[in-house]
């Protein structure tokens, strides 16, 4: 109940298309859905959160898609660069109850590959 | 943003030592510390979670004698592989947490991660 499916395991794009890479939970607790992009040799950096009070965030050419009712949630890239080339992990986290503990749990990641 | 410094980034060690890697928030007070293991192309996994003076808390199948982890300031966590051997050659990365002024409590900033190489 604790996993996060993501999918697909690698995308290959052309320059200028679209990259979506999608994610699916089971844990209705879960309320807090951070996107993580990650190069090579180097740790995760977060790229865009989004809580379920909302289907839809947008930052610049990143945005996130939320389903509340079907427990997925997805990262829409537009305008692919191949700068954006790097593996890509979704997670999601609850409160926790308040406690200190609020654990993210991660999707398996989606290596991205954005031919120039 | 706020920054998470991880030392050092790459360490090759012999068989049968001890390695100690370096978790430190530069701009902000750390209230949780996470510490991740990571193997080539595969996800992150939690190896523990600690409070700023508690004992850590070990994920399932985590050896707590063999990856020893302190908290005791608000900036600064480490991670210690005792008697470390080739299989604990992986990809170790620390991720710090502000509870009380970040934006969200479980917004989670990474250092950049420690490649350990075991002979």
């Amino acid at each position: 109940q604790q996993q996060v499916k993501q999918s697909p395991q690698s995308l290959i794009v052309q320059k200028g298309g679209i990259s979506i890479i999608n994610c699916a939970y089971e844990n209705t607790a879960f309320d807090y859905f951070p996107w993580y992009q990650q190069f090579p040799g180097k740790g995760p950096a977060l790229l865009i959160a989004i809580r379920p009070d909302v289907s839809e965030k947008k930052e610049g050419r990143f945005t996130i898609s939320f389903n509340k009712s079907a427990k997925q949630f997805s990262l829409h890239i537009m305008d692919s660069q191949p700068g954006d080339s790097a593996t890509y992990f979704c997670a999601a986290g609850d409160y926790a109850g308040g406690t200190s503990y609020g654990k993210l749990t991660f999707g398996q990641g989606t290596i991205l590959t954005v031919h120039p | 943003g706020a920054v998470v410094s991880q030392h050092p980034s790459w360490v090759i060690c012999k068989s049968g030592t001890s390695v100690k890697i370096e978790c430190r928030s530069l701009d902000f007070q750390a209230t949780t510390m996470f510490w991740y293991r990571q193997f080539p192309k595969q996800s992150l996994m939690l190896m523990a979670t600690s409070n700023e003076g508690s004992k850590a808390t070990y994920e399932q199948g985590v050896e707590k004698d063999k990856f020893l982890i302190n908290h005791a300031s608000l900036t600064l966590s480490t991670l210690t592989v005792t008697s470390a051997h080739p299989e604990d050659s992986s990809f170790y990365i620390c991720s710090a947490r502000d509870r009380w002024t970040s934006g969200s409590p479980l917004l989670q900033y990474f250092g950049a991660g420690t490649r350990l190489s075991v002979l």
